[in-house]
């Protein structure tokens, strides 16, 4: 089964730093996104990337950057945390880009739950 | 991508009850697939249903696809209090480059009492 790590349950940082949420999917998959959910919102696309060192804005990117140096590993930054971030954060991975496995399922963490004060 | 849309929005059932959940959509699709979280959790995934296919079951779930109705429906049987949970039907869009990415809707939130 595939398997994929977000780094942290639960974490609460303080308006204005800087914020790392990691995740490793272990299945050798090409695409890896970051979503967030919140109430009545469902769940929205901050950033995905289908390489190593590539990258794509998803319907929300703005006050997110993403980093991918590793397949396994896909990081969200939040450059400069504020309140409105406050939300849970999900991390996915499916198979690849291209044509023929495109619309493969995803594959989910369980989840940062992020508080900012 | 589109957006598949759950329809109720909530369930409430008693233990032993099947649940129906209904999917519609707009466009032309290459799959549709369900996914459930449980509260504060993940979603994971539970059945792909191709274009070409009209019923498929696994374990308990059954999901039919009419596509010239442009909708699905996931029924679970005989259900249980740890069924309790969001459902989501998420749309593959035939034709184009998604590059993998889905589109979630609401969901429809399922309570099963003991």
């Amino acid at each position: 089964d595939v398997k994929v790590t977000q780094s942290s349950r639960y974490l609460v940082k303080r308006t204005g730093e800087k914020v790392f949420l990691e995740c490793v999917q272990d299945m050798d998959h090409e695409n890896m996104f970051w979503y967030r959910q919140d109430p009545g919102l469902g769940l929205r696309l901050i950033y995905f990337s289908y390489d190593v060192k590539m990258k794509e804005k998803g319907d929300i990117p703005e006050g997110y950057s993403v980093s991918r140096e590793k397949k396994e590993r896909f990081s969200l930054i939040l450059e400069s945390a504020s309140t409105n971030q406050t939300s849970m954060y999900l991390c996915a991975s499916s198979l690849s880009r291209t044509a023929k496995y495109s619309n493969q399922p995803q594959h989910f963490g369980d989840g940062t739950r992020l508080s900012i004060l | 991508s589109q957006q598949g849309e759950e329809d109720p929005q909530a369930l409430s059932i008693q233990e032993g009850e099947n649940a129906t959940m209904n999917c519609s959509y707009k466009t032309s699709i290459n799959n549709l697939q369900w996914y459930r979280q449980n509260s504060g959790r993940g979603l994971v995934h539970l059945i792909l249903i191709r274009s070409n296919e009209r019923e498929k079951h696994s374990g308990r779930l059954r999901v039919t696809l009419d596509t010239s109705k442009k909708s699905s429906s996931l029924l679970i049987t005989a259900s249980r209090a740890a069924d309790t949970a969001s459902y989501f039907c998420v749309i593959a869009n035939a034709g184009g480059t998604s590059y993998g990415k889905l589109t979630f809707g609401q969901g429809t939130i399922l309570t099963v009492h003991p």
